[in-house]
């Protein structure tokens, strides 16, 4: 049975320092997606990697993918209130980009001005 | 804004009692996958229909059905409501071509009381 498995669970931090979320999964995958979830709404997407060594940015937020170590980082440079939001790493265990995902548990951030 | 409806938004239900959650899927999408994600935990995969055939299923029982209409819509059935039904449903559709992601509706939120 695939297990993703994220950390840290919980994360506070103040505005402007930078911060690194990880995502360990347990089966041969090269299909990895960042969410983002606001309390009471649905994920929005935000990154998409799909080969061992992607690299995608956006804004304040890179995630990298590393499929021989099955695993994934996000990491927030500067961070602002406005990324205060539950993160997700999922994993498409199919690996055929049938997108069945199995999510991990979800880091919720907090960022304090 | 994903093109992915889904209705109602919320809805309470007694215990026993049987409810049909709808999506409709992003133009051009063929594959309709549904989530369960209960409060403060991730998104677990329900199941997930291409071109009208259930293709996958996830640790769910059989009173969890579903449906995909010719034009991709799909429906989600859930048969002697319980407790722990509870929960956001979410649905995600997606082109089942490959390299592709998975776009979310905005959930529909059940309440079993």
């Amino acid at each position: 049975e695939l297990k993703v498995e994220q950390n840290p669970l919980f994360l506070s931090m103040q505005e402007g320092k930078n911060y690194t979320i990880y995502c360990n999964y347990s089966t041969t995958s090269d299909r990895l997606y960042w969410y983002r979830q606001d309390p009471g709404k649905s994920l929005e997407s935000l990154f998409v990697l799909l080969s061992n060594g992607a690299v995608k940015q956006e804004g304040r937020l890179m995630a990298s993918l590393d499929t021989k170590a099955r695993l994934s980082t996000l990491h927030i440079t500067a961070a602002v209130h406005d990324l205060s939001a539950t993160y997700f790493c999922a994993v498409d265990e199919t690996n055929f980009g049938n997108e069945k995902l199995t999510f991990g548990t979800g880091t919720r951030l907090t960022i304090i001005p | 804004e994903t093109g992915v409806t889904q209705s109602p938004t919320h809805l309470i239900k007694t215990r026993g009692q049987q409810v049909t959650l709808r999506c409709s899927s992003q133009s051009g999408h063929n594959t309709v996958s549904w989530y369960q994600q209960a409060l403060g935990q991730g998104p677990q995969f329900i199941f997930q229909y291409y071109r009208e055939e259930e293709n996958g299923r996830g640790n769910f029982p059989p009173r969890f059905s579903g449906l995909q209409f010719p034009n991709y819509s799909s429906e989600l059935n859930v048969n002697a409501l319980e407790l722990d039904d509870s929960a956001l449903y979410l649905c995600a559709s997606s082109s089942g071509a490959g390299n592709t992601e998975a776009f979310f509706g905005q959930g529909t939120r059940l309440t079993v009381v």
